[in-house]
């Protein structure tokens, strides 16, 4: 089976802009949940989406929105850009009973740099 | 509330020798505990999880780890280090609805 992939691997944007980061989970798989990497904060949950609902949702702004469409594959998205919002963002996916014993395959990152 | 404690920013071990990772965790509830393992500029790779059952949980790349509920940690074990182990490796929590929750991360460097 493919893994998780993200697409792109790499973004530059400038502060206000926004930005959509896009994820493919492993066939069959119908979790998805997103995670911002920095060095300052490690890795932090933005949300989780089961069968095109949010199921979990973490401790950002309203700038931080998801989606997740009938083929599992999810977006996320991030408004009015700024410096802070540097980071690496992580997909990751999960079988597709989606419990909470299930672990959780990550894709290769997003690397957004916001100049 | 849920947390997760990695107390060693960086473990530094000779190759050859056994290495240990700590993570300690603090729950409402059963735990599910996860250990991964990331490579430079790679994603996080799944390394073994305890979700009930025998304390010893053994997973990929000869790693293992000791649930313990009374100290309530879940280190990570393996007998012998490779050069190949050096990574940085998350411990996470999650219980029921709840979202997964990720340590700090640790640096283990392996010593030729």
């Amino acid at each position: 089976k493919a893994g998780v992939t993200q697409t792109p691997r790499y973004l530059i944007k400038t502060r206000g802009q926004q930005v959509t980061l896009s994820c493919s989970p492993i066939s069959g798989h119908r979790s998805v949940s997103w995670y911002q990497q920095t060095p300052g904060q490690g890795l932090q949950f933005l949300f989780e989406y089961f069968s095109e609902t949010q199921r979990n949702k973490g401790n950002f702004p309203g700038r931080f929105s998801g989606r997740q469409f009938s083929n599992s594959r999810s977006e996320m998205n991030v408004s009015t850009l700024e410096l802070g919002d540097s980071a690496l963002y992580l997909c990751a996916s999960s079988s597709s009973s989606g419990g909470a014993s299930n672990e959780q395959f990550f894709g290769p990152g997003t690397r957004l740099t916001v100049l | 509330a849920q947390s997760v404690a990695q107390p060693e920013d960086q473990v530094n071990v000779a190759e050859g020798n056994p290495l240990t990772v700590k993570c300690t965790y603090s729950v409402s509830g059963n735990p599910y505990l996860f250990w991964y393992v990331q490579y430079p500029n790679r994603g996080l790779q799944f390394l073994l999880k305890y979700i009930t059952g025998d304390n010893l949980v053994k997973g990929s790349y000869g790693f293992e780890a000791e649930f313990n509920k009374s100290q309530t940690s879940f280190h990570l074990k393996k007998p012998s280090a490779l050069v190949s182990d050096s990574a940085l490796y998350f411990c996470a929590v999650r219980t029921g609805a709840n979202n997964l929750f990720f340590g700090t991360g640790t640096r283990l460097t392996v010593i030729p």
